[in-house]
């Protein structure tokens, strides 16, 4: 069974600009979950997504923005960039959510 | 006042130690709670789960449960040079989604 797939694996964009990440969870799994990582700070929640809705967020401003397809894929876009959003974006799935999370590789941007 | 929180550390232990690292949460409602290990440069691995008071063993781990006290451990015995990682505390909350702490870096020296 493949496991989640995100990409790309590396980003490097200037401030102002805009991202879109990309994430396909485990075959049969309808949730998706995107966390930040940065170092000290542990994993901070986004959101959620499940069955194409956002079920849960996260206490990021409004420039943080998902997306669930209905094939379970999900997207996160990140417009106007800053500096601080310099980090590792990791997906997680899971069968129905709130339960044993499976992780990408995860997205490793820098904001130049 | 954080909803998940561990001690940063780091851990240091010696090989064939136990290992015990602990994490304390505010949400009194929390029902599911997880370890994860995640390798320097590698994604989490969830390790153990526990829901219900008292201990749940697998193999060197032991995950300790008390929802009372809001308190979360994980115990390793025998620690070896390979246990070395971060260890995230994560707690399911009620409205389904998973918090995680800051983690606890531990080290075992061989």
């Amino acid at each position: 069974k493949a496991g989640v797939t995100q990409t790309p694996r590396y980003l490097i964009k200037t401030r102002g600009q805009q991202v879109t990440l990309s994430c396909s969870p485990i075959s049969g799994h309808r949730s998706v979950s995107w966390y930040q990582q940065t170092p000290g700070q542990g994993l901070q929640f986004l959101f959620e997504y499940f069955s194409e809705t956002q079920r849960n967020k996260g206490n990021f401003p409004g420039r943080f923005s998902g997306r669930q397809f209905s094939n379970s894929r999900s997207e996160m876009n990140v417009s106007t960039l800053e500096l601080g959003d310099s980090a590792l974006y990791l997906c997680a799935s899971s069968r129905s959510g709130g339960e044993k999370l499976f992780f990408g590789s995860g997205t490793q941007l820098s904001v130049l | 006042q954080k909803e998940v929180e561990q001690n940063s550390g780091p851990l240091s232990v010696p090989e064939g130690a136990i290992a015990s690292l602990n994490c304390t949460y505010s949400d009194r409602g929390s029902q599911s709670f997880f370890w994860y290990r995640q390798y320097s440069g590698k994604s989490p691995e969830l390790i153990m789960f526990i829901y219900s008071n008292g201990d749940k063993e697998d193999g060197r781990f032991t995950a300790q449960l008390n929802k009372a006290s809001q308190y979360v451990s994980l115990l390793i015995r025998d620690s070896q040079p390979s246990d070395s990682a971060t260890y995230l505390c994560a707690v399911k909350h009620n409205n389904n989604d998973m918090r995680f702490g800051a983690g606890t870096r531990l080290t075992v020296k061989p």
